[in-house]
C-alpha cells in the first residue's frame, strides 16, 4: 500500500519561495506521474502540474513562471518550490500519484497547509 | 483550459435514497474523467476513474456514466458515510481541472 507524506514550513512570507516535499512509501518513485494539487481553505481543487518518473514536467499555465517540481529517486521524495508567493497562495497542498497512463489521482497524501502571511 | 461545471451545488438528501450528480465539460475530454469524494478535513479519495470504472475498494452503490462533455455520478442507497463533497476532473487536455463540487447533504 503505496502512502504518501507532504511535508514543509506551515508559514512563508510574501515574495519567498514555498518548498514542500512529498515522500513516498510502500512502492517505488518510479513509473508514476507525480503530482501537486492545491485546495485554497474553503475552495475547490486545483492541479499544480506533475512530474514524471523520466524527469519530464507538466505545468499549469497559470503557476508555470513560478513553478520548479523535482524529483529525488535515492530517497523516494519529489519536491514543489514555488516562488513570489502572495496570500493568494494560501492553500492545503496535496501530493498525489496517477498509476496508469491517464493522469487522475489514485493515492494522496493527508496534505499540508501553507500560510502566505508577514 | 476545459472548464467542468457541476451541479446541482447542494444536493439533500435521506439515507437510502438514491443521488444522481451532474458534471458537464466545456468540450469534450472523451472518457477522460474522474470522480472524488471529499470528507471534512480530508483529501479527496478517487471513486471512478474512465467515466465509469470503479478505483479500487469503492463499493457498486457508486457508478459513473458519460461521455464527451455530459457525465454522472449516482449513489443508488445513500449510507450515513457518503454524505460529502463530491468533485469531478477531467484529465483529457491538460490543465487538468476540477469541478468545483457538489455537496451532498442530509436532510
Amino acid at each position: 500500500q503505496v502512502q504518501l507524506q507532504e511535508s514543509g514550513p506551515g508559514l512563508v512570507k510574501p515574495s519567498e519561495t514555498l518548498s514542500l516535499t512529498c515522500t513516498v512509501s510502500g512502492d517505488s518513485i518510479s513509473y508514476y506521474y507525480w503530482s501537486w494539487i492545491r485546495q485554497p481553505p474553503g475552495k475547490g481543487l486545483e492541479w499544480i502540474g506533475y512530474i514524471y518518473y523520466n524527469w519530464s514536467t507538466n505545468y499549469n499555465p497559470s503557476l508555470k513562471s513560478r513553478l520548479t517540481l523535482s524529483v529525488d529517486k535515492s530517497k523516494n521524495q519529489f519536491s514543489l518550490k514555488l516562488s513570489s508567493v502572495t496570500t493568494a497562495d494560501t492553500a492545503m497542498y496535496y501530493c498525489a500519484i496517477s498509476r496508469s497512463s491517464g493522469v487522475f489521482f489514485d493515492s494522496w497524501g493527508q496534505g499540508t497547509l501553507a500560510t502566505v502571511s508577514s | 483550459e476545459i472548464v467542468l461545471t457541476q451541479s446541482p451545488g447542494t444536493l439533500s438528501l435521506s439515507p437510502g435514497e438514491r443521488a444522481t450528480l451532474s458534471c458537464r465539460a466545456s468540450q469534450s475530454v472523451s472518457f477522460y474523467l474522474g470522480w472524488y469524494q471529499q470528507k471534512p478535513g480530508q483529501a479527496p479519495r478517487l471513486l471512478i476513474y474512465g467515466a465509469f470504472s470503479r478505483a479500487t475498494g469503492i463499493p457498486d452503490r457508486f457508478s459513473g456514466r458519460g461521455s464527451g462533455t455530459d457525465f454522472t455520478l449516482t449513489i443508488s442507497r445513500l449510507e450515513p458515510e457518503d454524505f460529502a463533497v463530491y468533485y469531478c476532473q477531467q484529465y483529457g487536455s491538460s490543465p487538468y481541472t476540477f469541478g468545483q463540487g457538489t455537496k451532498l447533504e442530509i436532510k
